[in-house]
C-alpha cells in the first residue's frame, strides 16, 4: 500500500529560485497537511487543508503556498526560496478527527 | 512559546528495562494526545493515543498515562528493545490540527 507519497526525496535549490514539493495521498482522506521538521523544534504545521478546495495556514505558513485541487493531491509551494526554509518537509493525512496523521517518507530541501 | 515541551532532548535506557518519555502541554483546550516514533530518513509513524477522559490507555508493551491536572503525560515502553530505539515525539489536538513537541530521541542500548 502506497499511502502517502511525497517527491522529491531530496532537493539542493538556489536561493530565489521556486519549487513546489509534490504529496499525493491513496486513502481518501479529507484532511491532508505540510509540515517541516527542524531540530530542536519538531514537527510544525506550515498549512493544512481540511477537505479538497480548502486551505488553512499553520504556525509556521510565511513564504509558502498550498492548493487542494482535489482529494487526492496537495502540493506545496516556495515561490522564492531562502535558506531559512532549509528542512525536511513531511506530508501527512486524517480521515477524521480524533484520528491518526499519517506521514509520507519526507522531503529533505536545501536552500543555499 | 512552545504549547507542547518534550524536556528530554535524549534518553538511553538498558535493554529490557522501562524506558519512560515525558511531555508537558501548556494548553487546556488540548484534547487528544499522541505519541509517534520516527525512525532516521523516514515519516513518523502512530504509535498510541489517548483522550483526555482517560487516564491511561495500554498496547502492549507501550502505555501512556495522563495527568490532566499537571498538563502532563507519558509513554513508558516495557520492556525496552534495540528496535524502540528512535525519536518520539508527542503531540496535540486542537480542533483538527496537531501540535508536535521538539522530540526526545531514546537509545536502547542492548
Amino acid at each position: 500500500t502506497a499511502g502517502i507519497t511525497q517527491a522529491p526525496t531530496s532537493q539542493i535549490l538556489a536561493a530565489g529560485r521556486s519549487m513546489t514539493l509534490r504529496c499525493t495521498q491513496d486513502m481518501r482522506h479529507n484532511a491532508m497537511y505540510w509540515y517541516r521538521q527542524d531540530l530542536g523544534l519538531g514537527l510544525r504545521l506550515i498549512h493544512y487543508s481540511n477537505t479538497a478546495g480548502t486551505t488553512g495556514k499553520g504556525e509556521v505558513p510565511d513564504g509558502y503556498s498550498v492548493s487542494r485541487a482535489n482529494t487526492d493531491d496537495f502540493p506545496l509551494t516556495l515561490a522564492s526560496a531562502v535558506p531559512s526554509q532549509t528542512s525536511v518537509y513531511f506530508c501527512a493525512s486524517s480521515d477524521r478527527r480524533y484520528g491518526e496523521l499519517f506521514f509520507g517518507e519526507g522531503s529533505r530541501l536545501t536552500v543555499l | 512559546d512552545q504549547q507542547v515541551k518534550q524536556n528530554s532532548p535524549s534518553l538511553s535506557v538498558q535493554e529490557g528495562r522501562i524506558s519512560i518519555l515525558n511531555c508537558d502541554y501548556t494548553n487546556s483546550m488540548f484534547d487528544y494526545f499522541l505519541w509517534y516514533k520516527k525512525y532516521p530518513a523516514e515519516g513518523p509513524t502512530f504509535l498510541i493515543s489517548i483522550s483526555s477522559i482517560k487516564d491511561k490507555n495500554e498496547d502492549g508493551r507501550f502505555t501512556v498515562f495522563l495527568n490532566k491536572s499537571a498538563k502532563h503525560l507519558s509513554l513508558h515502553i516495557v520492556p525496552s528493545q534495540p528496535g524502540d530505539s528512535a525519536v518520539y515525539f508527542c503531540a496535540a489536538d486542537y480542533g483538527q490540527n496537531f501540535v508536535f513537541g521538539p522530540g526526545t530521541r531514546l537509545s536502547v542500548l542492548p
